[in-house]
């Protein structure tokens, strides 16, 4: 089992659809990051949380550490927004913020118009 | 532009070549990471350095791969005698170091745009 399990693997929306992506870890983690991915590879970091819930824009990020769940909504959803979403933690152990992520396999947006 | 840098941006090499990638990481990062992404999965680990130091290897990361960062500043990661299986998107990330442990101790990882090496 993945340290980082992300559902769902496809997702295909029309534009204004409210979406959500979900993000379940089994690790002790000093961070929950999503991230998001271009065609041609570049990845921007969208959230980096690690209690309750933020938001940018029409993206929103919410975060529960006792369940070691996570999930990212995009609400009026729209065709820029296709890409893929990628879940990913920081953990750590023995006292130390390692810091490296591990990562979900994420999750192929697609929005239609 | 201020941001992190990866050179070149596309490799293709013949098997058993040896290749060689830069990344420059925001300056004023003292942790750089690099992590390996094949097609349709996530990102892995492979190395990390926290100044010139570097404080994990992957067991990913075999004895053809060696990763160098002198000075604290820029890095290589270098393939020796390259595998088809090599093949993939080779990223570098840098960030702060974090604060102590636990939750809330991390700094947002800014990546760069990755190289792709293609083994043929």
């Amino acid at each position: 089992k993945n340290e980082v399990e992300q559902s769902p693997q496809n997702l295909t929306a029309q534009e204004g659809e409210f979406i959500t992506i979900n993000c379940s870890y089994s690790v002790g983690i000093s961070a929950l990051h999503w991230l998001q991915q271009h065609p041609g590879g570049g990845i921007v970091s969208l959230f980096m949380l690690s209690s309750g819930k933020k938001k940018h824009g029409r993206l929103i990020a919410t975060i529960n550490i006792q369940e070691k769940h996570s999930s990212l909504h995009i609400t009026a959803s729209h065709p820029r927004d296709s890409a893929v979403y990628i879940c990913a933690v920081s953990s750590y152990a023995g006292g130390t913020s390692y810091g490296k992520l591990t990562f979900g396999q994420g999750t192929i947006l697609t929005v239609h118009p | 532009d201020t941001g992190v840098s990866q050179n070149p941006r596309h490799k293709i090499t013949k098997r058993g070549q040896n290749v060689t990638f830069r990344c420059d990481p925001i300056s004023e990062h003292n942790r750089l990471y690099w992590y390996r992404q094949t097609l349709g999965q996530g990102p892995e680990f492979l190395t990390y350095f926290q100044n010139e130091a570097q404080l994990e290897k992957s067991r990913l990361l075999s004895d053809r791969f060696s990763a160098e960062r002198p000075k604290g500043s820029f890095s290589t990661l270098e393939i020796q005698r390259t595998e088809q299986g090599d093949s993939a998107m080779y990223l570098c990330a840098s960030s702060l170091v974090g604060r102590g442990w636990g939750p809330g101790s991390s700094y947002e990882q800014y990546f760069g745009p990755g190289t792709r090496l293609t083994v043929t």
